[in-house]
């Protein structure tokens, strides 16, 4: 079991960038969440998907946000034309449905939009 | 009001005292509740979950809930420094995590 990972660890971007970030779950895990964290604040829920389908997105989440996790292993997430509020650690987690909710985190990727 | 509140800490604690954490939830549908430690530029480890009214104890830590009341808790007995950390409370409800901001908490040799 090598844990949930996460890449890249760190991004730096410019506002207006497109960046994607990538998450590969445990291995025997089918269901993936997103999450989003600011200093100071505990994580924001913002997607999850169960195998291949994204099932549940926030509100939170504006239309330039995107999910995928088209073979139900990896996902990625893509954030367009990056705003300075987008900084903050974005975080994926892992769980095995239907028998453990619980979630098992991923190191985090750290972004900063300039 | 916030889904989920925590002591806004910090909580400072002389080493081998005991660390008590508190947690409050406003959704009643709320299903299972989570303890998570996060060091600093860290991400969330989970500690411990519980999903039934009552006491859970591994090792140092017990959780305790009481769905009546829509209270948790979190007791660290015999505090090491190493447990320097922020405690964050997470309650799930289909499937979905919410947070609270998290106690700092601090154990002094």
């Amino acid at each position: 079991d090598t844990g949930v990972s996460q890449d890249p660890r760190h991004k730096i971007t410019k506002r207006g960038q497109n960046v994607t970030f990538r998450c590969d779950p445990i291995s025997e895990h089918n269901r993936l969440y997103w999450y989003r964290q600011t200093l100071g604040q505990g994580p924001e829920f913002l997607t999850y998907f169960q195998n291949e389908a994204q099932l549940e997105k926030s509100r939170l989440l504006s239309d330039r946000f995107s999910a995928e996790r088209p073979k139900g292993s990896f996902s990625t997430l893509e954030i367009q034309r990056t705003e300075q509020g987008d900084s903050a650690m974005y975080l994926c987690a892992s769980s095995q449905s239907p028998n453990q909710e619980t979630q098992y985190f991923g190191p985090g990727t750290r972004l900063l939009v300039l | 009001q916030k889904e989920v509140e925590q002591n806004s800490g910090p909580l400072s604690v002389p080493e081998g005292a005991i660390a008590s954490l508190n947690c409050t939830y406003s959704d009643r549908g709320s299903q299972s509740f989570f303890w998570y430690r996060q060091y600093s530029g860290k991400s969330p480890e989970l500690i411990m979950f519980i999903y039934s009214n009552g006491d859970k104890e591994d090792g140092r830590f017990t959780a305790q809930l009481n769905k009546a009341s829509q209270y948790v808790s979190l007791l660290i007995r015999d505090s090491q420094p190493s447990d320097s950390a922020t405690y964050l409370c997470a309650v799930s409800r289909d499937y979905k995590l919410s947070f609270g901001a998290g106690t700092t908490v601090t154990v002094r040799a």
